[in-house]
């Protein structure tokens, strides 16, 4: 069974540093990228930006690109986001999502979910 | 910047059929999946590549893309259809949402 696992809540103050994770499971970790996405209290689906566990190759959104940044450790099947500097504008629910794997991007979708972690920032 | 574009809300009497539209430029040379979301819960995908539907997703359920517009159609829409849902393309590298529709039955 495809699994995918996320870290519990975090509750940091502005300017702190935080590296949640996305433990998968049940599937080959290397052949499908993992995709993160935000929703901010009340609000929409955001993607912030993708990566190929098989060669840690990423793609952000120009929305987060200067903030955040995506990473995987393939001896464990995890994939992480980190910011190195919170701000409370962080404070939202993010969700990893594993893509499937169609040779045309364009065909591409989000089969499988984490079940969202909760950040609060606050001072 | 490709945007895709949901109506805010869309209501429907149960046993009737729901339409949820997405709108974007030249949707229909894209693929469009389709999320339903319900409060507290994580994403769930009900359409993909326009029409298809994933194992343990209800016939109900349905799609069609064209020229500029997708759409999702829940036939026969029940109570527990109510949630939020999302249309979702790709644009070169990057994934595209809509902004949401909020069904209510």
């Amino acid at each position: 069974e495809v699994q995918l696992v996320q870290s519990g809540v975090e509750v940091k103050k502005p300017g702190e540093s935080l590296r949640m994770s996305c433990q998968a499971s049940g599937y080959t970790f290397l052949n499908y990228w993992i995709t993160w996405v935000r929703q901010m209290p009340g609000r929409g689906l955001e993607w912030m930006g993708r990566i190929d566990p098989g060669d840690s190759s990423t793609k952000y959104s120009p929305s987060f690109q200067d903030h955040i940044t995506i990473s995987v450790d393939k001896s464990v099947s995890i994939a992480y986001l980190h910011w190195n500097s919170l701000k409370a504008s962080d404070s939202a629910v993010y969700y990893c999502a594993r893509v499937t794997r169609e040779l045309l991007r364009l065909e591409r979708s989000l089969d499988y979910w984490g079940q969202g972690t909760l950040l609060i920032v606050s001072s | 910047s490709y945007e895709l574009t949901q109506p805010p809300s869309v209501s429907v009497s149960p046993g009737q059929t729901a339409h949820i539209t997405c709108s974007g430029d030249k949707l229909g040379d894209k693929y469009t999946s389709w999320y339903q979301q319900k409060p507290g819960q994580s994403p769930v995908v009900v359409i993909y590549q326009d029409s298809k539907r994933p194992s343990g997703i209800p016939e109900r359920f349905s799609g069609s893309n064209s020229g500029n517009t997708a759409t999702l159609i829940i036939s026969g829409t029940q109570p527990l259809d109510e949630a939020d849902y999302y249309c979702q393309a790709w644009d070169d590298h990057t994934v595209i949402f809509g902004g949401g529709t909020k069904l209510t039955v």
